[in-house]
């Protein structure tokens, strides 16, 4: 079975920090992968999407980035945060190539910019 | 400006109770999907509909599908505190590739 692995749970970093969110997918090849955030309680907003090893489509323009170095590897990260990087980000994959796509999130990682 | 409108965003209600929120579009999907959050954790997909019209139930939980896929609705019946979090409707647009999700409906059962 498949299963998708997010850490850390939470993090609380300073503004001008750095940050590394790393998601693994388990069970599956060539998975869709996401990046979301999600104010408190609210919607989800795509930040990032990568069909394959080293292709990210950016959705928003923003102070963060992304990247696959691996099948099943997908990597959030920011040189220097912002307040307004606060949030809850989810990771999540789907399989690839299919029109109702299905997505099977990560438990999250609550960020706190201080 | 969301493409898809939850309503309400809020609702709490005493166990035992029946309700129905709604996923409203302009546009037409090709699918439309719910899912449930509670809180700390990510989203879990409870159904996907495909078809205008189509009804599908998972228990106490009936979800359809609009008959020309603009919109739907969760109903829950007889509603126990288990069903207490976010509700989020997500959707693929008729030639698009991704989802968009709602902006979700808080729901509290109340014991």
């Amino acid at each position: 079975s498949q299963t998708i692995h997010q850490w850390p749970a939470t993090l609380v970093q300073p503004v001008g920090s750095p940050l590394s969110l790393e998601c693994t997918v388990e069970g599956t090849s060539n998975p869709n992968l996401y990046w979301y955030r999600q104010a408190a309680g609210r919607g989800l907003q795509l930040l990032f999407y990568s069909v394959g090893i080293g292709q990210i489509s950016s959705e928003v323009p923003q102070n963060l980035s992304a990247s696959r170095p691996q099948d099943r590897q997908f990597i959030l990260s920011s040189k220097k945060l912002l307040l307004s990087d606060s949030g809850f980000y989810l990771c999540a994959w789907s399989l690839g190539g299919q029109r109702n796509e299905k997505l099977f999130f990560g438990s999250g990682t609550q960020l706190s910019v201080l | 400006t969301q493409l898809l409108e939850q309503s309400p965003q809020f609702l709490s209600i005493q166990e035992g109770e029946n309700l129905t929120v709604y996923c409203n579009s302009s546009s037409v999907f090709s699918s439309l999907q719910w899912y449930r959050q509670e809180p700390g954790e990510g989203p879990v997909l409870l159904v996907t509909v495909v078809t205008g019209g189509e009804v599908k139930k998972l228990k106490r939980l009936t979800f359809q599908f609009g008959d020309a896929r603009k919109d739907s609705s969760l109903h829950i019946t007889a509603a126990q505190p288990g069903d207490t979090g976010l509700y989020l409707c997500a959707g693929v647009r008729t030639g698009a590739q991704k989802l968009v999700f709602g902006q979700g409906t808080r729901l509290t059962i109340n014991p």
